[in-house]
């Protein structure tokens, strides 16, 4: 079966930096999407990896390596409106998304 | 700007009732979409549409319908409730597949009693 696995939950400090992974198993790779999603509100794309290697923009990164089915989400200069659910969905070889649960960011003071 | 917009915002049915959502795009795409999200899964597919007139199941099709009568709306019915259908719901559209971001609504939250 496709699975997508990324951490339940993760807690970090305004100012840190924090990496959100993200492993996959699916039937074929047509590429990976990072969103945010903040509480009772829809997802927001962030970022984009069909290639290996690092995408940056702005303070979030996002890194793909696609023989060890991983992939990261990195967010820097964390702010407290960051605080947010990170969700990772890879496209398969049919170009239908499988999505993770999604990862929950909470930011301290 | 209006993007993708999704009425209503909340609803509460009994089990055995009928109800539609309305999703309207304004932004000439082809692609749409109906979501699920429920606490602890991933967004699951229920059905989408690759333009005017087409629709196809996806993950969860069961106990639900859609129409694309016009490029720019996508309806998902639900004709008898369950409480299993109790979720919130949100649509999405994207210019093509490959690559594309999807664009979503700003969801329904359904409660089915």
């Amino acid at each position: 079966g496709q699975n997508i696995d990324q951490p339940t939950e993760m807690t970090a400090t305004e100012g840190a930096i924090v990496q959100i992974n993200c492993t996959y198993q699916t039937s074929g790779f047509n590429g990976l999407f990072w969103y945010q999603q903040h509480a009772g509100e829809a997802p927001t794309f962030l970022s984009y990896n069909v290639l290996d290697g690092l995408e940056e923009k702005g303070r979030f990164s996002s890194f793909l390596s696609r023989s060890k089915g991983y992939s990261y989400l990195l967010l820097k200069e964390l702010q407290m409106k960051d605080s947010a659910s990170y969700l990772c969905a890879v496209m398969d070889s049919n170009y239908q998304l499988i999505w993770g649960a999604g990862t929950k960011l909470i930011i301290k003071p | 700007n209006a993007g993708v917009t999704q009425t209503p915002k909340f609803r509460v049915l009994k089990t055995g009732q009928s109800m539609t959502l309305l999703c309207a795009q304004d932004m000439n795409h082809e692609y749409m979409y109906w979501y699920r999200q429920d606490p602890g899964m991933g967004l699951r597919l229920i059905h989408y549409s690759v333009g005017e007139g087409t629709t196809a199941k996806g993950e969860v099709p069961d106990g639900y319908n859609v129409s694309r009568l016009k490029k720019q709306n996508f309806l998902l019915g639900l004709e008898s409730a369950a409480p299993s259908q109790t979720s919130v719901y949100f649509c999405a559209s994207s210019p093509g597949r490959e690559g594309e971001k999807l664009f979503f609504g700003s969801g329904t939250q359904l409660s089915v009693l």
